[in-house]
């Protein structure tokens, strides 16, 4: 089954905006990850946060995660045309042997930068 | 240093046939994964080697997918016979193997339509 959950599930800004995405998950976490994937490139590993940070920066990204409301949110500063795609956010926990390393992915949101 | 590769890209079947996917991770990563991405959803882990060797299965459809991982190299994900609800992007993943952080780098995928 699905951990996480996205929201929203569609979103439409022009080029310079700021676009910010949500993510809910259920269960207790080692870390969330968040992805990014478009037709052409696939999936791409885009950050990573454990479960003991609270916020990350990376390039014009940046994520933030609360354990306590067990949910996490992307920013994506003064967005472009090329960030259009899908984002997912992926949770993995440590459970310890045979599960170490899976990731839990939610549903994604569509983001779509206008020129 | 290369990539995941898949193949194939693309693949169109009838129900009820048969189909194989391929995957040759990146060198030197022990861990090996394989997603199911049904459109407007994320992806969905099927299965998960390390080395030559599954530790987790628990969401693999056995009675008609089966996965081998020759060697501790290559993957080969097979479906017998297939189903309408098979119609899906096939992700392989890979990841080294060292901690629970590390980032697993995903394939293009391979789109299957069955008919």
């Amino acid at each position: 089954s699905q951990q996480g959950e996205e929201d929203p599930q569609a979103l439409s800004i022009q080029e310079g905006e700021n676009a910010t995405m949500n993510c809910s998950y259920k269960t207790s976490i080692n870390n969330l990850q968040w992805y990014r994937q478009n037709s052409g490139r696939g999936l791409v590993h885009l950050i990573l946060i454990r479960s003991n940070e609270r916020e990350k920066h990376s390039g014009r990204l940046r994520v933030t995660l609360d354990t306590s409301k067990k949910s996490s949110s992307l920013l994506i500063t003064a967005s472009r045309a090329a960030d259009t795609a899908s984002y997912f956010c992926a949770t993995q926990r440590n459970s310890g042997g045979t599960s170490y390393g899976k990731l839990t992915f939610g549903q994604g949101t569509i983001l779509t930068v206008h020129p | 240093e290369a990539g995941v590769a898949q193949s194939p890209r693309y693949k169109i079947i009838e129900k009820r046939q048969s189909v194989a996917f391929w995957c040759n991770p990146i060198s030197g990563h022990a861990t090996l994964y394989w997603y199911q991405q049904i459109l407007g959803q994320g992806p969905k882990l099927l299965i998960q080697f390390q080395n030559n060797g599954v530790v987790d299965d628990s969401q693999l459809p056995k009675d008609r997918f089966s996965a081998e991982r020759l060697k501790g190299v290559d993957s080969t994900l097979k479906i017998q016979p297939a189903k309408l609800e098979d119609s899906a992007v096939y992700l392989c993943a890979s990841r080294r193997w060292g901690g629970a952080s590390d980032t697993q780098y995903f394939g293009p995928g391979t789109r299957l339509t069955v008919l």
